[in-house]
């Protein structure tokens, strides 16, 4: 069974430009989280989807940031425009259900370069 | 407010010796408290999880931690590091069972020496 993945891997863009990251749950996770980590900083909530519905956008930096998740399959997160503290590796996790064992999965993560 | 302090960014041991990283929280609320892995190009593991059963948690290749409520402390170990082990380790916690919305630490680095 595929885990979860993410792209691009890697992502360099200039101030101002639009950048769109696209994560791929597992199959049959309904719960969908994308979480950031800023240079040798602690890995923040961003947010949290269930199915196609935002549960909790309350780790939103700013309405620069904007997620989508199209039938609650596959999620974007598009940053439009970047700013140069928007760089740092954003993760995106699925688990199966609320209420479970707490597990979440995660991808490997999108690294955002921004100069 | 919930928060995790992971005292070291990096931690080097040499192999076959003992390993402790380090990992004190705060929480108003009885807290569930994660360690999870990250290796090289790969994804975030759960490592081990507590969740108000044993205080001592058995978890993935070895690695356990005790939650320790007076000192607000659940410290990771393994008696014996192998080179295998070198990764980065994350600390978390969440307000309630079944609540994904963690909050991390910074993580530690562990290197193993030959």
């Amino acid at each position: 069974e595929a885990g979860v993945t993410q792209f691009p891997s890697h992502s360099v863009i200039e101030k101002g430009q639009t950048v769109t990251l696209r994560c791929d749950p597992i199959s049959g996770h309904d719960n969908l989280y994308w979480y950031r980590r800023v240079m040798g900083k602690e890995i923040k909530f961003l947010l949290h989807f269930v199915k196609e519905s935002k549960q909790d956008e309350s780790g939103m930096p700013n309405n620069r940031f904007l997620a989508e998740r199209t039938g609650g399959t596959y999620s974007t997160l598009k940053v439009q425009p970047a700013e140069l503290e928007d760089s740092g590796v954003y993760f995106c996790a699925s688990s199966q259900k609320m209420g479970g064992n707490g597990e979440l999965f995660f991808g490997e993560g999108s690294r955002l370069t921004v100069l | 407010a919930q928060s995790v302090t992971q005292l070291g960014s990096h931690v080097s041991v040499s192999e076959g010796a003992l390993v402790l990283l380090r990992c004190n929280y705060s929480s108003s609320v009885p807290p569930y408290l994660f360690w999870y892995v990250q290796y090289p190009n790969q994804g975030l593991q759960l490592l081990l999880k507590y969740t108000s059963a044993a205080t001592l948690v058995k978890g993935i290749n070895g690695f356990e931690a005790e939650f320790k409520k007076s000192e607000t402390s659940f410290h990771l170990t393994k008696p014996s590091a192998h080179m295998s082990d070198a990764a980065e380790y994350f600390c978390a916690v969440s307000d309630r069972f079944g609540n994904e919305k963690l909050t991390f630490g910074t993580g530690t680095r562990l290197t193993i020496i030959p």
